[in-house]
């Protein structure tokens, strides 16, 4: 099993759709959560961090952490041609490594 | 603030060479870690530096290995090059050790033949 596992993707949807990506985790004791866009050719950024379990919100993106189920998404809504990406999630786990999943690409279609 | 700096940007290489990447991080930032991204195995990590210390490793072979100075700039290094060494090598910086938020540099892509 690997660390970090998400959609295999791509995954496209319509301008103005709602975007779902999903992560699940294997390191019971990991404690913080990540999301990084990286667009073709361009080193990874940050969207969000998340911590607590429940949900976070920022702007039209929207972090879910579930520790039980070890499951992280993001939701990105009202989405648009410019959020056409690669999105990452990223796992600092108790052994305190950063471990990145293998990335979902997602394609918004106007 | 600057952002992450990295140098070079593009690297070519044969086989056998060695190769050194230099990282600026952030002002003010104390950690440095490095990723070797390639299609086929994703983002994965090096190492961190903290204070000049190796905190953490990943799992790459001895030929890999890196340096923090005492302004927290850091090197990594690459002996004996393979073939699948060639990937964008990234730098991230992040306030302190056990800090949570980590930004990038744009990366040096390194070409071995």
């Amino acid at each position: 099993q690997k660390e970090v596992e998400q959609n295999s993707g791509p995954l496209s949807v319509p301008e103005g759709a709602i975007a779902s990506l999903n992560c699940t985790y294997s390191d019971r004791g990991s404690q913080s959560f990540f999301w990084y866009r990286q667009y073709s050719g361009k080193s990874p950024e940050l969207i969000m961090s998340i911590y607590s379990n429940g949900d976070k919100e920022d702007g039209r993106f929207t972090a879910q952490l579930n520790k039980a189920s070890q499951y992280v998404s993001l939701l990105i809504r009202d989405s648009q041609p410019s959020d056409s990406a690669t999105y990452l999630c990223a796992v600092r786990t108790s052994y305190d490594k950063v471990i990145f999943g293998p990335g979902t690409s997602l394609s918004v279609i106007p | 603030k600057a952002g992450v700096t990295q140098t070079p940007r593009y690297l070519i290489k044969t086989r056998g060479q060695q190769v050194t990447l230099s990282c600026s991080p952030i002002s003010g930032h104390r950690s440095v870690s490095w990723y070797q991204q390639t299609p086929g195995q994703g983002l994965q990590f090096l190492f961190e530096y903290f204070s000049e210390t190796q905190r953490n490793k990943g799992n790459f072979p001895g030929r890999f290995s890196g340096r923090q100075f005492s302004n927290s700039r850091s090197e990594m290094n690459v002996s004996t090059l393979e073939l699948g060494d060639s990937a964008l090598y990234l730098c991230a910086s992040s306030l302190l050790a056990v800090a949570e938020t980590q930004y990038f540099g744009p990366g040096t892509r390194l070409l071995v033949l």
